[in-house]
């Protein structure tokens, strides 16, 4: 079967530093996306991990382990317009078929 | 920029009418999907379709149909809308794989009354 879990909900403080998981059980894995999606708004593009490893943009990183079935997106010097959801996709190999997306994770940053 | 765009944001049906969601993309696109959102149960995809006059069923494709007669264009057609059809629809295209980068409308939220 396939099966993505993430935490439902994460609070933070403006300036800090959050972790998110997101572990995948999937049949087969070419490839895995973090998108964010603004409450009411549409899902936007932030990273791809293809390889295992650490891959770092401005305040956002995220990082893979293919053997672990585990990735997560780090955000850095959080700011409030980062409270958002945060969807991991896996990728499947097979041609025709399409991304999976996880629930997504709530992520509410104060002051 | 790729640009993805739906419709209408906000439509409110009745039970048992015809809806028609629109969605165009200007990126000449090979691959083209609808999602439903609902809280709790993360983006389901419906339909999606890799080529005009292609579909193929999602995870959800009951009570819905898609046409795609031109390349930029894809439609979601509830036949007889029904109250647990009310959700936030996304459409979202690829370039030239249906699983690349995936972008997204803006959405609609339809509401069966």
């Amino acid at each position: 079967g396939q099966n993505i879990d993430q935490p439902t909900e994460m609070t933070a403080t403006e300036g800090a530093i959050v972790q998110i998981n997101c572990t995948y059980q999937t049949s087969g894995f070419n490839g895995l996306f973090w998108y964010q999606q603004h409450a009411g708004e549409a899902p936007t593009f932030l990273s791809y991990n293809v390889l295992d490893g650490l891959e770092e943009k401005g305040r956002f990183s995220s990082f893979l382990s293919r053997s672990k079935g585990y990735s997560y997106l780090l955000l850095k010097e959080l700011q409030m317009k980062d409270s958002a959801s945060y969807l991991c996709a896996v990728r499947p190999p097979q041609a025709g078929t399409a991304l999976i997306f996880g629930k997504g994770t709530t992520l509410s940053v104060s002051s | 920029d790729v640009k993805v765009t739906q419709s209408s944001r906000y439509l409110v049906k009745r039970t048992g009418e015809k809806v028609f969601l629109e969605c165009v993309q200007d990126m000449d696109h090979e691959n083209m999907f609808w999602y439903r959102q609902d809280p709790g149960l993360g983006l389901r995809l419906i339909y999606f379709s890799y080529d005009v006059k292609m579909k193929e069923k999602g995870d959800i494709p009951e009570g819905y149909s898609v046409s795609r007669e031109k390349k930029e264009r894809f439609s979601l057609i509830l036949e007889s809308a029904s109250t647990n059809q009310t959700s936030m629809y996304l459409c979202a295209s690829t370039r030239s794989r249906s699983t690349d980068t995936q972008y997204f409308g803006p959405g609609t939220r339809l509401t069966v009354l």
